[in-house]
């Protein structure tokens, strides 16, 4: 079964706008993790955040982490159509457990 | 090398046939997970090896059956797939989780699999 939930489910938005996907999770966490996904091959990382963090900064990437709310925010700034693409949060648990939320698909338009 | 290969990138099988997806990798993952995605859905945890021995089935059917011959390799054998069988096989490798966060994962390109 699926950890979480996220939304928006889709996201489109123009060319150096910003992006602000969010995700839900239901049980406790090691870490939480987003990956990026084109045109459904395989899965980039882009950044983990463990669960005593707070938010961490990588690149155009902005992650936080409410381990009370249990919900974690990517924010991708000034994006590029490049980054249009299929986005998974991923909460890492005991043994080695990675679990996959439902995903945003952020359309850029140029 | 921070590559996870994965053989064939397509593959079509009839629902009697036995037909194996490969799965390799050389960063000394010790954990290596498989994971199946059907289209515009989130990929599902099927199996978890960890230090070779598998740590996670989640109640996958027996017609899929994992087996991690060594700490690099990793393959998922088919055998009387159903077409809704049908989806993107994902390999992925990782440090084992420490509970610190050295846990992040690396994909494979994956194998499309069509049963017919």
């Amino acid at each position: 079964s699926q950890q979480g939930e996220e939304d928006p489910q889709a996201l489109s938005i123009q060319e150096g706008e910003n992006a602000t996907m969010n995700c839900s999770y239901k049980t406790s966490i090691n870490n939480l993790q987003w990956y990026r996904q084109n045109s459904g091959r395989g899965l980039v990382h882009l950044i983990l955040i463990r669960s005593n963090e707070r938010e961490k900064h990588s690149g155009r990437l902005r992650v936080t982490l409410d381990t009370s709310k249990k919900s974690s925010s990517l924010l991708i700034t000034a994006s590029r159509a490049a980054d249009t693409a299929s986005y998974f949060c991923a909460t890492g648990t005991s043994g080695s457990r990675l679990t996959f939320g439902e995903g945003t698909q952020l359309t850029v338009n140029p | 090398d921070t590559e996870v290969t994965q053989t064939p990138k397509h593959l079509v099988m009839g629902m009697t046939n036995k037909k194996s997806l490969k799965c390799e990798q050389h960063m000394g993952h010790r954990a290596m997970y498989w994971y199946k995605q059907k289209a515009k859905k989130p990929p599902e945890l099927m199996f978890v090896y960890s230090y070779e021995k598998l740590s996670i089935n989640e109640s996958v059917p027996s017609r899929f059956s994992p087996e991690c011959p060594n700490s690099s390799l990793l393959n998922l054998h088919l055998h009387a797939l159903q077409p809704e069988d049908s989806a993107l096989y994902l390999c992925a490798s990782s440090q084992v989780g420490t509970g610190g966060g050295r846990s992040e994962a690396f994909f494979g390109q994956g194998t499309r699999l069509t049963v017919v």
